[in-house]
Parts: structure tokens; C-alpha cells; sequence
């Protein structure tokens, strides 16, 4: 069975620091990957997708993918409130081809 | 602008209603799927619409009935839920369908089942 772990947090970090997000697979076919992010009551927003080894980086945002080691993670420079929400990381099911959603882990950035 | 809508926002249904959940994407994607959410979880998925196509059914009652009207709209067909169908209900749209191509969310519909 296709997993995706997250480390569930809460994740607390100070306004203005850097969070740190990580996410493991199973599936060494997968090739997609991205990271959604969820503030309560509300759906999942994405917000950065990513597909080959290294980093992509948009606004304050940075994923990471090391293929080899089945690890992708998310950098958030200079946190802010607004950014408090459950992060959500997904991967392609490699031959099957569902999107497989992790637990999320639930950020808080503490004025 | 939210380019996947869907209505209603909110329900609440009893065990013996039939009611219908709708979503639209305005983006042009060929692919649809219905999700469903309970508190604390990731999304399930329940159904993949491609090309206006069932492709994938993750095993879901029969109480459940997609349909697909045409590229831009998919339905949910409600009948003879159970308190535990309460979930947010979420669609999304996809340029292709599968998980290797980026998936956009409605804002969801928060159904509640007496």
C-alpha cells in the first residue's frame, strides 16, 4: 500500500522564522508531488508542485525533492500568522494513478 | 476568483432525503473528482471523472451517485444517507486525470446528516 507520511505537530514556530515541513513516500514511481495547504473549515489550496530532484521556490516558499530518498518538504521563510493552517503533502500513486494525501501537519506561527 | 464553485455551501439532510451536491470548474480541465473529508483527515477520494467518463470508483455506496453532465459540471446524488456520510464534501479539477497532474479544489460543501 502507497504511503505518505507527515509528522502530524503541531509545528510551532515564532513570527518571522523559517518552517520546516517534511513529507515521505513509498512509492519510488511516483513523480509528482505538491503541498497544499488548509486552514480549518476551509478546502485544500495549493500551493507549490514540484517534479524533479532539487528546489523550486516561489515567494516565501521552497519544496524540496530528493528522489533518492523519497523525501520532499516545504520551507516557509519569514512566517507569518496568516500562514497557521494544516499542510497537506500529496503524491502521484506512480502506476496507479491517485493522488495519495498525507495526515498533514498543523502549523502554528505565533506572533 | 474561486474557479471550481460549488453549491450548496451548506446542508443538512435527513436520512430519507435525496439531495444533490454541484460543482463547476471554469478552467477549461478535463478531468473531475469528488473527495470526501471528515474532521482532522486527509481527503478520500470517492470518484474520477475523465473526457465526462467514469474512471475510477473507490468502492463507494450506492447511496452516492456521480454523474457528469458534461466537461464543466459534476453532481453528487444524495439518497438515503447515514450519520456518518457527515463530511465536508470537496470537487476538484484536473487538466488530466491522475495524480500526476495538479488538482484544483472547490471551496466544498459541509453536509450534515441527521
Amino acid at each position: 500500500q502507497k504511503e505518505v507520511e507527515q509528522n502530524s505537530g503541531p509545528l510551532s514556530v515564532p513570527e518571522g522564522a523559517i518552517a520546516s515541513l517534511n513529507c515521505t513516500y513509498s512509492d519510488r514511481g511516483s513523480q509528482s508531488f505538491f503541498w497544499y495547504r488548509q486552514y480549518s473549515g476551509k478546502s485544500p489550496e495549493l500551493i507549490m508542485s514540484i517534479y524533479s530532484n532539487g528546489d523550486k521556490e516561489d515567494g516565501r516558499f521552497t519544496a524540496q525533492l530528493n528522489k533518492a530518498s523519497q523525501y520532499v518538504s516545504l520551507l516557509i521563510r519569514d512566517s507569518q500568522p496568516s500562514d497557521s493552517a494544516t499542510y497537506l503533502c500529496a503524491v502521484d500513486g506512480g502506476s496507479n494513478y491517485k493522488l495519495t494525501f498525507g495526515k498533514g501537519t498543523l502549523l502554528t506561527v505565533n506572533p | 476568483d474561486t474557479e471550481v464553485t460549488q453549491t450548496p455551501k451548506h446542508l443538512v439532510m435527513g436520512m430519507t432525503n435525496k439531495k444533490s451536491l454541484k460543482c463547476e470548474q471554469h478552467m477549461g480541465h478535463r478531468a473531475m473528482y469528488w473527495y470526501k473529508q471528515k474532521a482532522k483527515k486527509p481527503p478520500e477520494l470517492m470518484f474520477v471523472y475523465s473526457y465526462e467518463k467514469l474512471s475510477i470508483n473507490e468502492s463507494v455506496p450506492s447511496r452516492f451517485s456521480p454523474e457528469c453532465p458534461n466537461s464543466s459540471l459534476l453532481n453528487l446524488h444524495l439518497h438515503a444517507l447515514q450519520p456518518e456520510d457527515s463530511a465536508l464534501y470537496l470537487c476538484a479539477s484536473s487538466q488530466g486525470a491522475g495524480g500526476t497532474y495538479e488538482q484544483y479544489f472547490g471551496p466544498g460543501t459541509r453536509l450534515t446528516v441527521t
